[in-house]
């Protein structure tokens, strides 16, 4: 158990609607990062938080947002879904700014789209 | 272009075999970082390694080892005496990070089966 909770484990939805994944990090953590397994993609970084900033985006769409709250989860938001976006979402934190210290991962939000 | 080549989809072994992920990276930095994470079919990401682009010297972690080789930009990855335990998918991935300005290529991932 790394510690970083991410609810739903799963959530089925469709096209053209929009969800919420909720990311809870380790104990300390500062730093919140947010990552997609697709099949097409393969793993990909989307977007990293610390202490409620953002400091770094990597291939995340303009449909997609996040932000971390004052008690450090975040949340991730997929809007305007499509069949693409189904995908395990994970979300992992670390204690600093530094993204390539050790990172810990969630268990991981699957998404399917239909 | 592709940074991180795991050329390697699937890799099955009998226990207590031997197996070499191999990781071919591409950048044109100085300073990088490369890891390995293991993906078992619970689906987690597990963190095995991190090593920096200054730090050429080989690890060794149990039964894991992993050589780093700037010359080829390689940074493979084996397992000693192979277990059924080891069955995961393992990525390697690079990091070309500056300040404020985190990148993190994954490869395609290796597929790795041990039968007992």
């Amino acid at each position: 158990d790394s510690g970083v909770t991410q609810t739903p484990k799963h959530l089925i939805t469709a096209t053209g609607q929009r969800v919420t994944l909720r990311c809870s990090p380790r104990s300390g953590d500062l730093s919140v990062y947010w990552y997609q397994q697709s099949l097409d993609q393969g793993l990909q970084f989307l977007i990293q938080y610390y202490n409620g900033e953002e400091r770094a985006k990597g291939n995340i769409l303009e449909r997609f947002s996040a932000q971390q709250f004052p008690d450090l989860h975040s949340e991730l938001n997929l809007s305007s879904l499509e069949l693409g976006d189904s995908a395990l979402y994970f979300c992992a934190s670390s204690l600093g700014l530094d993204p390539v210290g050790e990172q810990f991962f969630g268990p991981g939000t699957r998404l399917t789209v239909l | 272009a592709q940074k991180v080549t795991q050329a390697q989809t699937e890799i099955s072994v009998v226990e207590k075999e031997d197996v070499t992920l191999d990781c071919v990276y591409e950048t044109r930095d100085t300073t990088y970082y490369l890891f390995w994470y293991k993906q078992p079919p619970s689906g987690e990401l597990v963190f095995l390694i991190r090593r920096n682009s200054f730090d050429e010297q080989n690890e060794i972690s149990g039964r894991y080892s992993w050589n780093f080789q700037k010359s080829t930009s390689s940074f493979n990855f084996t397992i000693t005496a192979s277990q059924v335990v080891d069955s995961a998918v393992y990525f390697c991935a690079l990091s070309e990070s500056r300040v404020n300005d985190y990148k993190l290529s994954f490869g395609a991932g290796t597929t790795v089966t041990v039968r007992a």
